[in-house]
């Protein structure tokens, strides 16, 4: 059972490159998340999603779109990289009110 | 937006001794609060997810109380052991799923 798997783990993109982090579970979960981790700062979430078709922005939205067109999947895009989202990124998944499940990080520098 | 608050920030312990520190999170429209255990280059890891006022849960040396009507939770570790280094968080749903607020953590270092 694979859980949450995130795909790069690592990457530089150039100001400006765009590139999409991708997150897949194995768990049938209908909630998804994404979270960026900034140090001193807590976990920030990004954008999320209660199923299929169903996105909603979270508190640092801007600069990225995701998308959710199969339960399995909720990759992240990154339009015209800034400096400003060099950060850890975090997907998890969760079934309902049950705790969350991580994948391992992608850890995104933008030069 | 929601505070969820943590302190200590940071924590040395000795080993074999025993640690608490604590969440403070708002306590109207309360629905659960979360803790996650975060060692060093892996992801969060569930602990416990507390629903109810006076709610107490174990998982082996590790406990968490909660305090709906005051607003807070504490986490025990009894006898502490170096692989309990760890940063430990605490979150707060907004309510459904807009996904959880984090706080920024107890960093926590036993030392042998």
């Amino acid at each position: 059972n694979a859980g949450v798997t995130q795909t790069p783990k690592f990457r530089i993109l150039k100001i400006g490159q765009s590139m999409t982090l991708q997150c897949t579970q194995d768990m049938n979960h209908n909630y998804m998340y994404w979270y960026r981790q900034d140090p001193g700062m807590g976990l920030k979430l990004i954008y999320y999603s209660v199923g299929a078709g169903i996105t909603d922005k979270g508190e640092v939205p801007n600069g990225y779109n995701v998308s959710r067109s199969t339960t399995e999947d909720f990759p992240l895009r990154l339009e015209l990289a800034a400096p400003s989202q060099t950060s850890v990124y975090f997907c998890a998944s969760s079934y309902s009110d049950y705790g969350y499940t991580f994948g391992s990080g992608t850890r995104l520098t933008v030069v | 937006i929601l505070n969820v608050e943590q302190s200590p920030q940071s924590l040395h312990v000795q080993e074999g001794d025993s640690t608490n520190f604590t969440c403070s999170f708002p306590s109207s429209n309360f629905y659960a609060l979360h803790w996650y255990r975060w060692e060093t280059a892996k992801s969060p890891e569930a602990l416990f997810v507390m629903t109810l006022n006076g709610d107490e849960k174990k998982k082996g040396r590790i406990s968490a109380t909660l305090n709906t009507k005051e607003g807070y939770s504490y986490l025990y570790i009894k006898g502490s052991q170096p692989e309990d280094s760890a940063t430990y968080l605490c979150a707060f749903p907004g309510g459904g799923a807009d996904g959880l607020t984090f706080g920024k953590g107890t960093h926590l270092i036993i030392q042998p």
